[in-house]
């Protein structure tokens, strides 16, 4: 079956690390996303990818960086200069329709 | 710019009985999208139901339907014969029609549904 797919489901760092959630989808999506979540709070957009070897800023990019190298893979890195890493985060892909479909997300929490 | 209104941060609702979720939202584009997720304790967020903002009727999807007043610009979600099951946060969210195509989300309302 397509999806999407973000591993790890629960992920600890330490002050000062940089750490990186992958998500991967077989859909053949062009568009994909990351989103953070926190605590009952809406979603918010870091990155965006319309197209491989692209991509842009979202609404809360500081302190996080992303890659596109490949259709199906769109990894988030959780740099140290991102002072509170705290949350839940999402990966999406955009089909052409208009359609979004989502992973299970990642649960990161600074230890 | 695109903003989502969820004014309920907390519901409740009889098993069996309908319920309202309200969302408003703020756009100056003519043509735009609207959804409704479900998130569960699980974290994942599950499609609901979605309405563009050209659709002449309602959107309907089983149990869940849209009241749509684009005057009012709002897009409040009814859930009929609630169960148990639908206990979770609920998002309402505005697809971008142009640039980046991101849904932009309200910070959700949580339904509780007692038995």
């Amino acid at each position: 079956d397509g999806g999407i797919t973000q591993s790890p489901k629960y992920l600890f760092r330490k002050e000062g690390q940089n750490v990186t959630l992958s998500c991967e989808q077989n859909l053949n999506h062009d568009a994909m996303y990351w989103y953070r979540q926190d605590p009952g709070q809406g979603l918010r957009l870091i990155y965006y990818s319309q197209i491989v070897n692209d991509f842009q800023k979202g609404d809360i990019a500081e302190g996080y960086s992303v890659s596109r190298e490949k259709k199906e893979s769109f990894p988030l890195t959780v740099t140290s200069a991102q002072k509170n890493p705290t949350a839940f985060y999402l990966c999406a892909s955009r089909d052409r329709l208009y359609g979004y479909t989502f992973g299970s997300g990642t649960r990161l929490t600074v230890v | 710019a695109q903003k989502i209104t969820q004014t309920q941060p907390g519901m409740f609702v009889q098993e069996k009985e309908a319920v309202t979720l309200d969302c408003t939202y703020d756009t100056s584009d003519p043509s735009y999208g609207l959804f409704w997720y479900k998130q569960p304790s699980s974290g994942e967020m599950i499609f609901l139901i979605y309405q563009g903002s050209y659709d002449q009727q309602n959107a309907t999807e089983g149990r869940y339907s849209l009241n749509f007043q684009k005057a009012r610009k709002s897009a409040n979600l009814v859930i009929s014969a609630s169960q148990l099951g639908d206990s979770a946060m609920y998002f309402c969210a505005m697809r971008e029609e142009t640039g980046r195509r991101a849904l932009t989300f309200g910070s959700g309302t949580r339904l509780q549904v007692q038995p």
